[in-house]
C-alpha cells in the first residue's frame, strides 16, 4: 500500500520569510495529493490540492509542486504570517475515492 | 451550508464501556472517511463507507470496533468494551466523489 513521509517534523520561520515542508510517497499510481492544515483542537483544513497531470499549482502565498518521476510533492508558502502556525499535513491516493494516506504533519511556527 | 458535524465534541468513558460516535456529512455528499489521530502524530484511516455499504475498512481493527452509514441518519463508529489505548482524536471526513474531503471538528475519546 501507499506510504508517505513528510519532512521536517517541526520547522521555525521568522514572519516574512518562506517555509517549505516536503513529502514523499511511494505508490507510483497515486495522482491526488492535497495539503491540509489543522490548528489546536480543530480537524483538518484543505488548503491546495494538485493533480498528477500538472507539476505546480498556486493559490496567493501557497504553492504546491509535484515530480512524478522522483515521487515527491511540496509546499510552499511565502511572506509567512503568524497566523501560519499549525501542522500541516500531507497525503496522497489514487483518484476517485480511494481513502487518503496522510503524512506525520510538520509542526511551523512563525516567529513575529 | 453546514460543514461535516460530529458529535460528541469530547466524550469520556470508563473501560469496559462503550463509545458511539457520531458524524453528519456535507449534504449531498455520500462518501464518509473515519481517521484515528493519537497526539502528535499523523492521521490514520479506518473505514471508508457509502450509503448502507462498507468499501473499505482496511484501517480498523477487527475486534470492538464496527462503523456504519445507514440509508438515513449519520455515520456511526461504534467502539465496544473500550480500553486506555482507544483514547484518541477521531475525525470524520465526506466528499461527493474524487478526493476533496471535508473534515469535521472531531470527537475526542477519553478513556479512565
Amino acid at each position: 500500500g501507499e506510504n508517505v513521509e513528510q519532512h521536517p517534523s517541526t520547522l521555525s520561520v521568522q514572519e516574512g520569510d518562506s517555509a517549505v515542508i516536503k513529502c514523499t510517497y511511494s505508490d507510483s499510481a497515486s495522482n491526488y495529493f492535497p495539503w491540509y492544515k489543522q490548528e489546536l483542537g480543530k480537524g483538518p483544513q484543505l488548503i491546495i490540492d494538485i493533480r498528477s497531470n500538472v507539476g505546480e499549482k498556486k493559490d496567493q502565498r501557497i504553492a504546491v509542486t509535484l515530480n512524478k518521476t522522483a515521487k515527491h510533492f511540496s509546499l510552499h508558502i511565502t511572506e509567512t504570517q503568524p497566523e501560519d502556525s499549525a501542522v500541516y499535513f500531507c497525503a496522497a491516493a489514487f483518484s476517485g475515492n480511494t481513502p487518503l494516506v496522510f503524512g506525520k504533519g510538520t509542526r511551523l511556527s512563525v516567529i513575529a | 451550508n453546514a460543514g461535516v458535524m460530529q458529535n460528541p465534541r469530547h466524550l469520556v468513558r470508563r473501560r469496559g464501556q462503550e463509545a458511539r460516535l457520531r458524524c453528519s456529512p456535507v449534504k449531498g455528499h455520500s462518501h464518509v472517511y473515519w481517521y484515528r489521530q493519537l497526539p502528535e502524530e499523523g492521521l490514520k484511516f479506518m473505514v471508508y463507507l457509502q450509503k448502507e455499504n462498507i468499501i473499505d475498512e482496511s484501517g480498523m481493527p477487527k475486534e470492538r470496533f464496527s462503523a456504519e452509514f445507514p440509508k438515513e441518519g449519520p455515520s456511526i463508529l461504534r467502539i465496544q468494551q473500550v480500553v486506555r489505548g482507544d483514547s484518541a482524536a477521531y475525525f470524520c471526513a465526506s466528499s461527493p466523489a474524487g478526493n476533496g474531503y471535508t473534515f469535521g471538528s472531531g470527537t475526542r475519546l477519553t478513556v479512565v
